[in-house]
């Protein structure tokens, strides 16, 4: 089982580019989810689909960040334009729904820095 | 508004000695909970749940406890080793058959050898 995969695993640029972070969730899995770390807020829950829908999206900060899911094995994440406050740690999950332990696999995560 | 939360950022515990972290949470409808555990350049890995039924459970050296009334869950793992330092985060379902989880903030864990 490969795990959750997430690319890049680093990423720097610069403020006003656009950035797109790239997921793969376990094969199987029919619930996605984006998380970004910080330290004040911990794990902030971004966005998550069921079945590549999307369910609740009231995490995203602001208009530059979107999310698509366009097939079962396959999600991005994007900010355009990248500002220096969305420096973090942005992580995707996976998980099935139905099971009753509701556990959540993570990705390594993509260590985003915007200068 | 922070629903989840971990009101120690860090905490440093004798190799051998108990850990106890701890969480509390504001809304009175969450009705599981779960740790996760992550290691630097890693991401949280599972580590033990509890359902809003129970209010205990327990899992080789690492045990969590729930008290409803007080909206407060606890990790104890006993005994530390040093493999035990990491970040802990706790979690919570809002409700049941949702899939959706609100993590606190995390408490750094340091086991000292």
């Amino acid at each position: 089982d490969a795990g959750v995969i997430q690319s890049p695993r680093h990423e720097v640029t610069e403020m006003g580019q656009e950035v797109t972070l790239r997921c793969k969730p376990i094969s199987g899995h029919n619930s996605l989810f984006w998380y970004r770390q910080t330290m004040m807020r911990g794990l902030e829950l971004l966005i998550y689909f069921n079945n590549n829908v999307p369910i609740d999206d009231s995490g995203m900060p602001e208009d530059r960040f979107s999310a698509k899911m366009p097939n079962a094995s396959f999600s991005t994440l994007k900010i355009q334009p990248s500002e220096p406050r969305d420096s973090a740690v942005y992580f995707c999950a996976s998980s099935l729904i139905g099971t009753s332990s509701y556990e959540q696999y993570f990705g390594p995560g993509t260590r985003l820095t915007v200068t | 508004d922070q629903q989840v939360k971990q009101n120690s950022p860090s905490l440093s515990v004798q190799e051998g000695r108990i850990s106890i972290l701890n969480c509390d949470y504001t809304n009175s409808m969450f009705d599981y909970f779960l740790w996760y555990k992550k290691y630097p350049a890693e991401g949280p890995t599972f580590l033990i749940s509890i359902s809003s039924i129970k209010d205990k459970n327990e899992d080789g050296r690492f045990t969590v406890f729930l008290n409803k009334s007080a909206k407060h869950l606890s990790l104890h793992i006993v005994p530390s080793q040093p493999g035990d330092s990491a970040v802990y985060f706790c979690a919570a379902l809002p409700y049941t058959g949702a899939n959706n989880l609100f993590f606190g903030t995390g408490t750094r864990l340091t086991v000292i050898p």
